[in-house]
């Protein structure tokens, strides 16, 4: 594909089940980001996969959150035991290589936990 | 690690009035800086960077900013502002020593008739 893409677009979820997000990035773009937005804030980073290094989990909000990525493509975002907090719009970017790079953003996939 | 303070959550003015949408960066190395924009319903895109060379970086849609490393600062101008611009606008840092990025917290405006 020319972009982005995300999956699912929209997910509802009761409080305490496991969820799933996943991301196709940009062929070639080794670079891959996670973010999340909260209802009227800011971009808050979760993690960052560049190549075949250990990625940068230093903002992720608590041990419930982990993610994959499989060599340079696709990424999985895993939340365990869902909180209402959890409820915001999940954003994948992804870049070549370097911090130069513009970002490419998907369109996100929006969480509501009740 | 890097970080971005964007000084206004909200930025109300009216059309074809001058804009600045201010930004400060902290970090211990060099850095990349950039400027995007989100408007409603829509996905987040490139608006400019600066990576090194002149200060003054002109992006889309009529918007500039200047990079000032005495001031830490990056910030958004625009001389006249339409409706359209109106969107939330983020500003990010980038540094040499690593590939992740920072976004500020966002700074809405909101361009009144």
């Amino acid at each position: 594909g020319a972009g982005v893409s995300q999956s699912p677009s929209n997910k509802v979820t009761e409080k305490g089940k496991d969820v799933e997000l996943r991301c196709d990035p940009i062929s070639g773009h080794t670079a891959l980001y996670w973010y999340r937005q909260r209802l009227g804030q800011g971009l808050e980073f979760l993690i960052y996969f560049q190549g075949n290094s250990a990625p940068d989990k230093s903002g992720l909000p608590s041990d419930r959150f982990s993610a994959e990525r499989t060599g340079e493509s696709v990424s999985t975002l895993t939340i365990q035991r869902t909180q209402q907090e959890d409820s915001a719009v999940y954003l994948c970017a992804s870049s070549l290589s370097t911090a130069q790079e513009t970002q490419y953003f998907g369109p996100g996939t929006r969480l509501l936990v009740l | 690690a890097q970080s971005v303070t964007q000084l206004d959550s909200q930025v109300p003015v009216f059309e074809e009035a001058p804009v600045e949408l201010r930004c400060n960066y902290s970090s211990s190395v060099s850095v990349y800086l950039f400027w995007y924009v989100q408007y409603p319903n829509q996905g987040l895109q490139l608006l400019l960077k600066y990576l090194s060379g002149s200060t003054l970086v002109k992006g889309i849609n009529g918007f500039e900013a200047e990079f000032n490393k005495s001031q830490t600062s990056f910030h958004l101008r625009k001389p006249s502002v339409h409706i359209s611009d109106t969107a939330e606008y983020f500003c990010a840092v980038s540094d040499l020593n690593n590939n992740d990025m920072r976004f500020g917290a966002g700074t809405r405006l909101t361009v009144k008739p």
